[in-house]
Protein backbone atom coordinates (compact mmCIF):
# COMPACT_ATOMS: atom_id res chain seq x y z
CA UNK A 1 0.00 0.00 0.00
CA UNK A 2 1.33 3.53 -0.90
CA UNK A 3 2.22 5.77 1.70
CA UNK A 4 0.24 9.04 -0.11
CA UNK A 5 -2.08 8.26 -2.47
CA UNK A 6 -3.26 10.63 -5.23
CA UNK A 7 -4.98 10.03 -8.22
CA UNK A 8 -3.17 10.30 -10.93
CA UNK A 9 -5.74 12.24 -13.20
CA UNK A 10 -5.87 13.78 -15.47
CA UNK A 11 -8.25 16.14 -13.64
CA UNK A 12 -10.34 18.37 -16.19
CA UNK A 13 -12.65 21.15 -15.22
CA UNK A 14 -14.02 24.16 -16.79
CA UNK A 15 -12.57 27.75 -16.20
CA UNK A 16 -14.94 29.04 -13.18
CA UNK A 17 -15.60 25.60 -11.91
CA UNK A 18 -13.77 23.94 -8.14
CA UNK A 19 -11.31 21.76 -8.75
CA UNK A 20 -11.28 18.99 -5.90
CA UNK A 21 -8.35 17.11 -5.57
CA UNK A 22 -7.59 14.35 -2.89
CA UNK A 23 -5.11 12.65 -1.26
CA UNK A 24 -5.09 10.07 1.41
CA UNK A 25 -2.25 8.48 3.76
CA UNK A 26 -1.59 5.45 5.53
CA UNK A 27 0.55 6.71 8.47
CA UNK A 28 -1.78 7.73 11.43
CA UNK A 29 0.84 9.31 13.23
CA UNK A 30 1.13 12.04 10.77
CA UNK A 31 0.80 16.08 11.67
CA UNK A 32 1.88 18.53 8.50
CA UNK A 33 0.30 18.33 5.58
CA UNK A 34 1.44 20.16 2.51
CA UNK A 35 0.16 20.96 -1.27
CA UNK A 36 2.70 21.40 -3.81
CA UNK A 37 2.15 22.68 -7.30
CA UNK A 38 4.07 21.35 -10.20
CA UNK A 39 3.93 23.47 -13.63
CA UNK A 40 5.73 21.34 -16.27
CA UNK A 41 9.34 21.68 -16.53
CA UNK A 42 9.50 23.32 -13.10
CA UNK A 43 10.35 22.36 -9.48
CA UNK A 44 7.72 22.33 -7.22
CA UNK A 45 6.53 24.95 -5.39
CA UNK A 46 4.51 25.10 -1.75
CA UNK A 47 1.07 26.66 -1.90
CA UNK A 48 -0.60 25.19 0.99
CA UNK A 49 0.22 24.02 4.40
CA UNK A 50 -2.21 22.34 6.76
CA UNK A 51 -1.74 21.03 10.42
CA UNK A 52 -4.97 20.43 11.99
CA UNK A 53 -8.32 19.43 11.38
CA UNK A 54 -10.77 21.44 9.47
CA UNK A 55 -10.55 23.90 6.88
CA UNK A 56 -7.61 25.92 6.37
CA UNK A 57 -8.75 29.08 2.92
CA UNK A 58 -6.23 31.10 1.49
CA UNK A 59 -6.99 33.11 -1.61
CA UNK A 60 -8.82 30.70 -3.83
CA UNK A 61 -7.39 27.90 -2.58
CA UNK A 62 -9.11 25.54 0.67
CA UNK A 63 -7.23 22.56 1.96
CA UNK A 64 -9.31 20.07 4.07
CA UNK A 65 -7.81 17.87 6.82
CA UNK A 66 -9.68 14.92 8.66
CA UNK A 67 -6.75 13.15 10.18
CA UNK A 68 -9.86 10.56 11.62
CA UNK A 69 -10.15 9.27 8.04
CA UNK A 70 -6.79 10.11 7.31
CA UNK A 71 -7.72 12.58 4.44
CA UNK A 72 -6.39 15.58 2.94
CA UNK A 73 -8.05 17.67 -0.27
CA UNK A 74 -7.50 20.68 -2.09
CA UNK A 75 -10.17 22.94 -3.37
CA UNK A 76 -9.69 25.48 -6.23
CA UNK A 77 -12.40 27.83 -6.47
CA UNK A 78 -12.76 29.97 -9.67
CA UNK A 79 -10.49 27.65 -11.64
CA UNK A 80 -8.14 29.87 -14.12
CA UNK A 81 -5.68 28.08 -17.09
CA UNK A 82 -2.89 28.97 -15.59
CA UNK A 83 -4.14 26.68 -12.40
CA UNK A 84 -3.33 24.00 -14.47
CA UNK A 85 -0.34 21.87 -13.40
CA UNK A 86 0.62 18.86 -11.61
CA UNK A 87 -0.81 19.51 -7.56
CA UNK A 88 1.42 17.18 -4.95
CA UNK A 89 0.32 15.89 -1.74
CA UNK A 90 2.89 15.63 0.99
CA UNK A 91 2.24 14.51 4.32
CA UNK A 92 5.03 14.53 7.46
CA UNK A 93 5.21 12.16 10.53
CA UNK A 94 8.24 11.58 12.87
CA UNK A 95 10.49 13.75 10.33
CA UNK A 96 9.16 11.92 7.67
CA UNK A 97 8.10 13.82 4.69
CA UNK A 98 6.45 11.36 1.77
CA UNK A 99 4.94 12.99 -0.99
CA UNK A 100 2.51 11.72 -3.46
CA UNK A 101 2.66 10.93 -7.28
CA UNK A 102 0.13 13.83 -7.73
CA UNK A 103 -2.75 14.82 -9.85
CA UNK A 104 -2.49 16.24 -12.76
CA UNK A 105 -5.23 18.95 -13.52
CA UNK A 106 -6.53 20.56 -16.69
CA UNK A 107 -8.36 23.75 -16.32
CA UNK A 108 -10.10 24.30 -20.06
CA UNK A 109 -10.74 27.77 -21.36
CA UNK B 1 11.13 33.82 3.16
CA UNK B 2 12.52 30.36 2.67
CA UNK B 3 14.31 30.54 -0.12
CA UNK B 4 16.55 28.11 -1.90
CA UNK B 5 18.90 28.40 -4.43
CA UNK B 6 19.75 26.03 -6.94
CA UNK B 7 22.86 25.87 -9.87
CA UNK B 8 23.13 25.50 -12.36
CA UNK B 9 19.94 25.61 -13.73
CA UNK B 10 21.36 23.97 -17.08
CA UNK B 11 24.13 21.77 -17.78
CA UNK B 12 24.87 20.10 -21.12
CA UNK B 13 28.19 18.30 -21.22
CA UNK B 14 29.77 14.54 -22.38
CA UNK B 15 29.67 10.93 -21.20
CA UNK B 16 32.15 10.53 -18.40
CA UNK B 17 32.18 13.91 -17.01
CA UNK B 18 31.37 14.81 -13.19
CA UNK B 19 28.80 17.18 -12.84
CA UNK B 20 28.37 19.78 -9.60
CA UNK B 21 25.12 21.15 -8.27
CA UNK B 22 25.04 23.40 -5.43
CA UNK B 23 21.82 23.64 -3.34
CA UNK B 24 21.82 26.71 -0.92
CA UNK B 25 19.11 28.17 1.31
CA UNK B 26 19.59 31.83 1.04
CA UNK B 27 17.28 33.13 4.01
CA UNK B 28 17.26 29.82 6.91
CA UNK B 29 19.37 27.50 8.03
CA UNK B 30 18.54 23.92 6.45
CA UNK B 31 18.78 21.21 9.15
CA UNK B 32 17.90 18.40 6.36
CA UNK B 33 18.41 18.88 2.93
CA UNK B 34 16.99 16.78 -0.08
CA UNK B 35 18.32 15.52 -3.76
CA UNK B 36 15.24 14.56 -5.64
CA UNK B 37 15.29 13.30 -9.90
CA UNK B 38 12.90 13.43 -11.60
CA UNK B 39 12.33 12.02 -15.47
CA UNK B 40 9.81 13.39 -18.58
CA UNK B 41 6.05 12.72 -17.14
CA UNK B 42 7.29 11.09 -14.15
CA UNK B 43 7.20 11.58 -10.27
CA UNK B 44 9.43 13.02 -8.15
CA UNK B 45 12.16 10.22 -6.85
CA UNK B 46 14.06 10.94 -4.03
CA UNK B 47 17.31 10.32 -4.24
CA UNK B 48 18.99 10.92 -0.88
CA UNK B 49 18.53 12.63 2.24
CA UNK B 50 21.71 14.80 3.92
CA UNK B 51 21.79 16.70 7.28
CA UNK B 52 25.05 19.09 8.28
CA UNK B 53 27.99 17.37 9.41
CA UNK B 54 26.64 13.75 8.56
CA UNK B 55 26.94 11.34 6.02
CA UNK B 56 23.59 11.13 3.23
CA UNK B 57 21.25 8.62 3.56
CA UNK B 58 20.46 6.72 -0.07
CA UNK B 59 17.30 5.76 -0.95
CA UNK B 60 17.35 2.21 -1.86
CA UNK B 61 18.75 1.44 -5.89
CA UNK B 62 20.65 4.71 -5.51
CA UNK B 63 24.46 4.57 -5.90
CA UNK B 64 25.75 6.52 -3.22
CA UNK B 65 29.38 6.37 -5.18
CA UNK B 66 28.29 7.80 -8.38
CA UNK B 67 25.92 10.23 -6.82
CA UNK B 68 27.89 11.87 -4.06
CA UNK B 69 26.53 14.26 -1.32
CA UNK B 70 28.27 16.82 1.08
CA UNK B 71 26.75 18.89 3.40
CA UNK B 72 29.26 20.63 4.69
CA UNK B 73 27.30 23.60 6.30
CA UNK B 74 23.57 24.65 7.38
CA UNK B 75 23.15 26.97 4.41
CA UNK B 76 24.76 24.74 1.50
CA UNK B 77 24.20 21.18 0.07
CA UNK B 78 26.20 19.77 -3.43
CA UNK B 79 25.30 16.72 -5.38
CA UNK B 80 28.37 15.45 -7.54
CA UNK B 81 27.06 12.96 -10.43
CA UNK B 82 30.54 11.30 -10.98
CA UNK B 83 31.24 9.73 -14.47
CA UNK B 84 27.69 10.81 -15.84
CA UNK B 85 26.93 8.91 -18.41
CA UNK B 86 23.26 9.33 -21.10
CA UNK B 87 20.91 7.67 -18.39
CA UNK B 88 21.73 10.16 -15.98
CA UNK B 89 20.27 12.56 -17.96
CA UNK B 90 17.37 13.86 -15.71
CA UNK B 91 15.79 16.91 -14.15
CA UNK B 92 17.60 16.97 -10.39
CA UNK B 93 16.03 18.76 -7.57
CA UNK B 94 17.36 19.84 -4.33
CA UNK B 95 14.76 20.93 -1.19
CA UNK B 96 15.55 22.30 2.14
CA UNK B 97 13.85 21.81 5.77
CA UNK B 98 14.32 24.38 8.16
CA UNK B 99 12.87 22.56 10.92
CA UNK B 100 11.18 19.29 11.63
CA UNK B 101 7.40 19.07 10.36
CA UNK B 102 7.97 22.47 8.54
CA UNK B 103 7.47 22.48 3.94
CA UNK B 104 10.18 21.41 2.61
CA UNK B 105 11.10 24.40 0.05
CA UNK B 106 12.40 23.71 -3.64
CA UNK B 107 15.04 24.90 -5.58
CA UNK B 108 14.29 25.60 -9.38
CA UNK B 109 16.09 21.93 -10.30
CA UNK B 110 18.56 21.35 -12.82
CA UNK B 111 18.42 19.97 -15.73
CA UNK B 112 21.21 17.45 -16.55
CA UNK B 113 21.82 16.01 -20.50
CA UNK B 114 24.62 14.20 -21.05
CA UNK B 115 25.55 13.21 -24.66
Amino acid sequence: QKEVEQNSGPLSVPEGAIASLNCTYSDRVSQSFFWYRQYSGKSPELIMSIYSNGDKEDGRFTAQLNKASQYVSLLIRDSQPSDSATYLCAVNGNNDMRFGAGTRLTVKP
Amino acid sequence: GAVVSQHPSWVICKSGTSVKIECRSLDFQATTMFWYRQFPKQSLMLMATSNEGSKATYEQGVEKDKFLINHASLTLSTLTVTSAHPEDSSFYICSAEGQSNQPQHFGDGTRLSIL
